[in-house]
């Protein structure tokens, strides 16, 4: 069965401060997906990257970056010089080729940026 | 396009009543799916639909129902509203191979008195 882990429940850090977010899965297929989503106070869900199983590199988007290591079965992601805008809850989630339309989600991870 | 959209917004419901929260999008994405989101929960999967006419129940299926008549419209009904099922709801839609986006609506906020 799939599972996502996220145990970082809330994380506080400080304007400009660097801030890694964990996230480690679990599933018995070969092939499967990564995701990030982002979760403003305004509700809304934002999808900010998807990763397939075949494809270790590491991910860097402007400040974001994701670190994808198979062997540790984690997927953390990582804000750096983090900003106010940045505060949000962060979910990580997973899906399986074989049920490729079932995307499961982790609890998520309320990031807080203080000026 | 106008992506996912919802309806309604925010509902009111009394325990037992019955009702069908709406969902449809416009970009022809085989994938659709339903989820609940509570409070230091997560989102938790309702049920998804890989193509029109078929189904499947996710992690909390218990309360609701589904169906996928067209590959625009995913409709998901309540048949006896209870406060457990007070949450908001997202309704989700992705293409079959993944190559574009996974698109949410904007939520609907349901509470059960």
């Amino acid at each position: 069965a799939q599972k996502v882990t996220q145990a970082q429940t809330e994380i506080s850090v400080v304007e400009k401060e660097d801030v890694t977010l964990d996230c480690v899965y679990e599933t018995r297929d070969t092939t499967y997906y990564l995701f990030w989503y982002k979760q403003p106070p305004s509700g809304e869900l934002v999808f900010l990257i998807r990763r397939n199983s075949f494809d270790e590199q590491n991910e860097i988007s402007g400040r974001y970056s994701w670190n994808f290591q198979k062997s540790t079965s984690s997927f953390n992601f990582t804000i750096t010089a983090s900003q106010v805008v940045d505060s949000a809850v962060y979910f990580c989630a997973l899906s399986e080729s074989s049920s490729a339309s079932k995307i499961i989600f982790g609890s998520g991870t309320r990031l807080s940026i203080r000026p | 396009n106008a992506g996912v959209t919802q309806t309604p917004k925010f509902q009111v419901l009394k325990t037992g009543q019955s009702m069908t929260l709406q969902c449809a999008q416009d970009m022809n994405h085989e994938y659709m799916s339903w989820y609940r989101q509570d409070p230091g929960m997560g989102l938790r999967l309702i049920h998804y639909s890989v193509g029109a006419g078929i189904t499947d129940q996710g992690e909390v299926p218990n309360g609701y129902n589904v169906s996928r008549s067209t590959t625009e419209d995913f409709p998901l009904r309540l048949l006896s509203a209870a406060p457990s099922q007070t949450s908001v709801y997202f309704c989700a839609s992705i293409a079959r191979d993944y190559q574009e986006t996974q698109y949410f609506g904007p939520g609907t906020r349901l509470l059960v008195l």
